[in-house]
């Protein structure tokens, strides 16, 4: 079974700039989550989607957004980039109601570098 | 809100020995389960163990175990006969049992350094 795929992999922007990101769950899983990590801040907690529903959000600004679509697949983008913008941005998919203590799969992550 | 706290940045271990990783939290809840995830250097993040809150007896996966405190809110992961291939950095987590919530809360890590 094909694990939680990330693209792109690597990315530069620059300020002012607006990106979109995808990630592909692992079949079967309808819960995608989005964590930024960074060296200063660790993970953060982006948004969670369920159903196409956001579900959950962390405190981001509002240039932060996402989106799940039918096939469970998601997308986030950040508009108006920020040098501080630049992270890891990792996504991660759950089996969700089945699987009650909600194991989280990760990729391995889209490395945004903000000039 | 939760928080989790990690309070030893780097840890070095001799293969074959054993090391202890900490991790603190704080929340108001009773209900929850804690993680470990273990991020080698090529990023990918893995579970390495997870207890549930209402379980006293810990969580043991091969050499991995915990020792789960929860009056004292502690939850501490043991690596026994360390390998090589220990050697990343380890997140200890938290997510609420309560409701659709599949937010985690992550401390700031533990990167572990495996020597031969």
């Amino acid at each position: 079974k094909a694990g939680v795929t990330q693209t792109p992999r690597y990315l530069i922007k620059t300020r002012g700039q607006q990106v979109t990101l995808s990630c592909s769950p692992i079949s079967g899983h309808r819960s995608v989550s989005w964590y930024q990590q960074t060296p200063g801040q660790g993970l953060q907690f982006l948004f969670e989607y369920f159903s196409e529903t956001q579900r959950n959000k962390g405190n981001f600004p509002g240039r932060f957004s996402g989106r799940q679509f039918s096939n469970s697949r998601s997308e986030m983008n950040v508009s108006t980039l920020e040098l501080g913008d630049s992270a890891l941005y990792l996504c991660a998919s759950s089996l969700a109601g089945e699987d009650v203590a909600g194991e989280l799969f990760f990729g391995e992550g889209s490395r945004l570098t903000v000039l | 809100a939760q928080t989790v706290t990690q309070s030893q940045p780097e840890m070095s271990v001799q293969e074959a020995e054993t090391v202890t990783l900490s991790c603190t939290y704080d929340t108001s809840e009773s209900d929850y389960y804690l993680f470990w995830y273990k991020q080698p250097p090529s990023r990918q993040m893995i579970l390495v163990i997870r207890q549930e809150a209402y379980k006293q007896q810990n969580a043991t996966e091969n050499r991995f175990s915990v020792n789960f405190q929860k009056a004292a809110k502690s939850f501490s992961l043991k690596i026994s006969d360390s390998q090589l291939g220990d050697a990343a950095m380890y997140f200890c987590a938290y997510r609420s049992a309560w409701g659709s919530n599949y937010k985690l809360t992550f401390g700031k890590g533990t990167l572990l350094t495996v020597n031969p």
